[in-house]
């Protein structure tokens, strides 16, 4: 049972506009997610990550929403740059357990096109 | 960059035979991690590691073995390669209290 998912596995966006990458959780108990970003034939990076005690976060063109009622978070990536192409994947964790564990949605192809 | 390396970077074995895929951090963290990432499943964990000799399951552990003998070494094991077991490999460790984990670069295995 997948318990974090990511329903579109591509996005296509013209430079300059906004992206919205969406992402839906199904355990009550995340408390703590995370945006990475993957290049190809690289690692994950850490992009942005937020408490579940907060709704907004913000870190420069990166912008992550949490909307804990309806299990959904958002990553905005504004203006969108041809270098922000990659796969993105939110992560979810329980701040309860002790060996921070990750769980991972499915990732969104991101296309930001010149 | 974290001072995580993987090695080897790509492997192309045949089933049955044992393979052995290293992570080594130069930062003495304590929580190490294996995932495999696979088309349609994202990362999935297989198993971590909290300290030395002290190691668990993740989600994906069936096949897999772990040890971890010293600080900066986490191995991770398939004792007898399936073809099921093709994928990519990424180490990660977490820093401190932090919940971000960074990632190594990646082992590319393929079993034929």
């Amino acid at each position: 049972d997948q318990q974090v998912k990511q329903n579109s596995p591509s996005l296509s966006v013209q430079e300059g506009r906004i992206s919205i990458l969406n992402c839906d959780y199904t355990n009550s108990m995340f408390d703590y997610f995370l945006w990475y970003k993957k290049y190809p034939a690289e690692g994950p990076t850490f992009l942005i990550s937020i408490s579940s005690i907060k709704d907004k976060n913000e870190d420069g063109r990166f912008t992550v929403f949490l909307n804990k009622s309806a299990k959904h978070l958002s990553l905005h990536i504004v203006p969108s740059q041809p270098g922000d192409s990659a796969v993105y994947f939110c992560a979810a964790l329980n701040y309860g357990g002790a060996t921070n564990k990750l769980i991972f949605g499915t990732g969104t192809l991101l296309a930001v096109q010149p | 960059d974290a001072g995580i390396t993987q090695s080897p970077r790509h492997k192309v074995t045949e089933t049955g035979t044992p393979v052995t895929l290293r992570c080594h951090q130069t930062e003495n963290h304590r929580y190490m991690y294996w995932y495999r990432q696979d088309p349609g499943h994202g990362l999935r964990l297989i198993h971590y590691s909290y300290g030395v000799k002290d190691t668990d399951k993740g989600e994906v552990s069936d096949g897999y073995s772990v040890s971890r003998s010293k600080t900066e070494d986490f191995l991770l094991t398939l004792e007898s390669a399936t073809s099921s077991q093709t994928s990519v490999y990424f180490c990660a460790i977490s820093v401190g209290g932090n919940f971000e984990q960074f990632f190594g670069p990646g082992t590319r295995l393929t079993v034929l």
